[in-house]
């Protein structure tokens, strides 16, 4: 089991720049989960897809676009970089059907937008 | 979902006990405490979780007040592996679904050898 597989593991865009972060996770659960962590920061829900064919904002979804491609993927799309996207992304899963199922991560994507 | 209230930085003995604290005062009935570390560069790993009980798995055990408005994260040998941000997070999980965790800062725990 690979667990929680993101790609690319590092990316630098120019501002305006477009792309796409990929998601997939192998262990048949049904929520998945972006989030970004800032230097020295906490890391920020930016959205979430409780089940498949659903998507939901987080707390800082502004900027972001996702696609829950199946059960399996979960893609986090940039349509126009900014420098304030700057960050390390994280994508997580959980058995939504299971009470306190914990959230497995990946080992994140870091971007750069100069 | 209840804010809680750790110190920002420990430090420990290599082969002592870590003990980290977390305050959550306002936390109500339903929620459950959850403990995260995530170590330098790599993504956060669960822990542990508990809701009034005391808790112990083989990475920890998780001692709740009576009253539940504080915990105590126990690591009972501590390794250099273990120096990691620890997060202490409650939320209400007696509802399936989605488990939107909200990280804040953490403990940043230090082993030294």
């Amino acid at each position: 089991n690979a667990g929680v597989t993101q790609t690319p593991k590092f990316q630098v865009l120019k501002t305006g720049q477009s792309m796409t972060l990929q998601c997939a996770q192998d262990m048949n659960h049904n929520s998945m989960y972006w989030y970004r962590q800032d230097p020295g920061m906490g890391l920020r829900l930016i959205y979430y897809s409780a089940s498949e064919g659903t998507t939901d904002k987080g707390e800082v979804p502004n900027g972001y676009n996702v696609s829950r491609l199946n059960k399996r993927e979960f893609s986090l799309r940039l349509e126009s970089a900014a420098p304030s996207q700057t960050s390390v992304y994280f994508c997580a899963s959980s058995d939504g059907a299971v009470y306190n199922s914990p959230l497995h991560f990946g080992n994140g994507t870091r971007l750069t937008v100069t | 979902d209840a804010k809680t209230t750790q110190p920002p930085s420990m430090d420990c003995a290599e082969g002592r006990a870590a003990n980290l604290p977390c305050n959550h005062s306002t936390i109500s009935g339903n929620e459950y405490v959850y403990w995260y570390r995530q170590i330098h560069s790599q993504g956060p790993q669960y822990i542990i979780h508990g809701l009034k009980n005391n808790e112990t798995n083989e990475m920890a055990s998780l001692i709740i007040t009576e009253d539940r408005k504080s915990s105590t994260l126990i690591l009972p040998h501590a390794t250099l592996r273990d120096t990691a941000v620890y997060y202490c997070i409650v939320r209400d999980a007696s509802i399936q679904g989605a488990q939107k965790l909200v990280f804040g800062q953490g403990t940043r725990l230090t082993i030294n050898p």
